[in-house]
Order: C-alpha cells, then sequence, then structure tokens
C-alpha cells in the first residue's frame, strides 16, 4: 500500500461546477499537506498549504485536512477552463533535516468551456 | 537566478549511454531535492542534498544513479548506462534550511527519453 492514495483520474467537469479532489493518507508523521498545479510539460506549482486540521480558503480555493481520518481534499468553487491541470497532493514530515514530500500519483483535471 | 533552473529540459539519448542533468538551486537555498516522474504518475523521491552531503539517497532506483552537489549550490544527477524504463521527467526543488512544506520550489524538470 503506498504512504499516500489520489485517484487518478481522469475528472472532466463543466466550467462554473465545484470539483472536489480527494488523497488518503497512511503515516500519521504527515505534518504538513500540499496541494500542486502541475500544467502540461511544467514544474509542479504551489497551490495550497495546510499545516493543522480544518479548513484554509484562498479565493476559489479550499483545503481540509482531517487528521483523524487520514483524508485531506482540495476543493475549487466556480471552476474554470484555466484550471484543468493536473492536481498533485503532497505531504510532508522532517527527515535528517528537512521536510520529506511524499505525493499523490495526481488528479488529471479538465474544465470544459 | 529567480527560480529553480534544470538542464538540458529535453534529452534524448541511446539505450546504454550515459546522461547527466542538472539542476541550480534558487540562491541561498541550502536543501535540494531530485524527484522522478514518470508519465501519468506522481512524483518519486530519489535524493536530497543539506549542502553538499546527501543525508537520503534512500529513493535511487538502483547503482547506475548518482548525484552529487558542489559548492552548496548546482547539483548533477548522473545515470549511467540508461535503460529505456529511465525515460521520465527528472524535477529538481530546492527550500531554505529548516524551510517549511511552504517553501519547497520545483524547477521544470529535464525530460529524458531512452531510445
Amino acid at each position: 500500500q503506498k504512504e499516500v492514495e489520489q485517484d487518478p483520474g481522469p475528472l472532466s467537469v463543466p466550467e462554473g461546477a465545484i470539483v472536489s479532489l480527494n488523497c488518503t493518507y497512511s503515516n500519521s508523521a504527515f505534518q504538513y499537506f500540499m496541494w500542486y498545479r502541475q500544467y502540461s510539460r511544467k514544474g509542479p506549482e504551489l497551490l495550497m498549504y495546510t499545516y493543522s486540521s480544518g479548513n484554509k480558503e484562498d479565493g476559489r480555493f479550499t483545503a481540509q485536512v482531517d487528521k483523524s481520518s487520514k483524508y485531506i481534499s482540495l476543493f475549487i468553487r466556480d471552476s474554470q477552463p484555466s484550471d484543468s491541470a493536473t492536481y498533485l497532493c503532497a505531504m510532508s514530515e522532517w527527515s535528517q533535516g528537512a521536510q520529506k514530500l511524499v505525493f499523490g500519483q495526481g488528479t488529471r483535471l479538465t474544465i470544459n468551456p | 537566478g529567480a527560480g529553480v533552473s534544470q538542464s538540458p529540459s529535453n534529452k534524448v539519448t541511446e539505450k546504454g549511454k550515459d546522461v547527466e542533468l542538472r539542476c541550480d538551486p534558487i540562491s541561498g537555498h541550502t536543501a535540494l531535492y531530485w524527484y522522478r516522474q514518470s508519465l501519468g504518475q506522481g512524483l518519486e523521491f530519489l535524493i536530497y542534498f543539506q549542502g553538499n552531503s546527501a543525508p537520503d539517497k534512500s529513493g535511487l532506483p538502483s547503482d547506475r544513479f548518482s548525484a552529487e552537489r558542489t559548492g552548496g549550490s548546482v547539483s548533477t544527477l548522473t545515470i549511467q548506462r540508461t535503460q529505456q524504463e529511465d525515460s521520465a521527467v527528472y524535477l529538481c526543488a530546492s527550500t531554505p534550511i529548516g524551510g517549511a512544506g511552504n517553501t519547497i520550489y520545483f524547477g521544470e524538470g529535464s525530460w529524458l527519453t531512452v531510445v
């Protein structure tokens, strides 16, 4: 079993829909929870970052962490065609002096105009 | 530079040849990471540097893979006797010492194709 599980999709929704992306994890030592967005043939860019359980909102994006269930989510409201990308969840723990990131497989999302 | 710089951006090589991939981290970032991303897959950790030393190289898939970092800056990932399964995007990231998860920045990657 992988440390981080993420449904690879693909996921296709109409413009304006609410998108829900999810990951589960097994390692209780994970402290930081991130969502990265990756456009085709580009490097991942940090989208959302949370430390504790609860919700964090940034514009149209909301990140949710439930440590008791080992489950994290990313919600995108009023989705736009420009949101079409691969979304990677990532979790980290301190290991030998630095953050060690463990990634999910990524969910490929398409927003249809 | 302003961001993490990687070269070459694209590399096509013949099976059995050696390749070198270069990463130039953000100035002042002491920690440097290499990840590999195969087609349609998530990122697989390869190795991590703190300064010039590599306290965690647990992700290197075989002894054909090696990496070094000099001057606490530029890092080179070397793959010897390349195989077709080595075809992937090799991503480099850097962060300041003790940086939290929100300070890790990735380069655009080196896209390696072994034919």
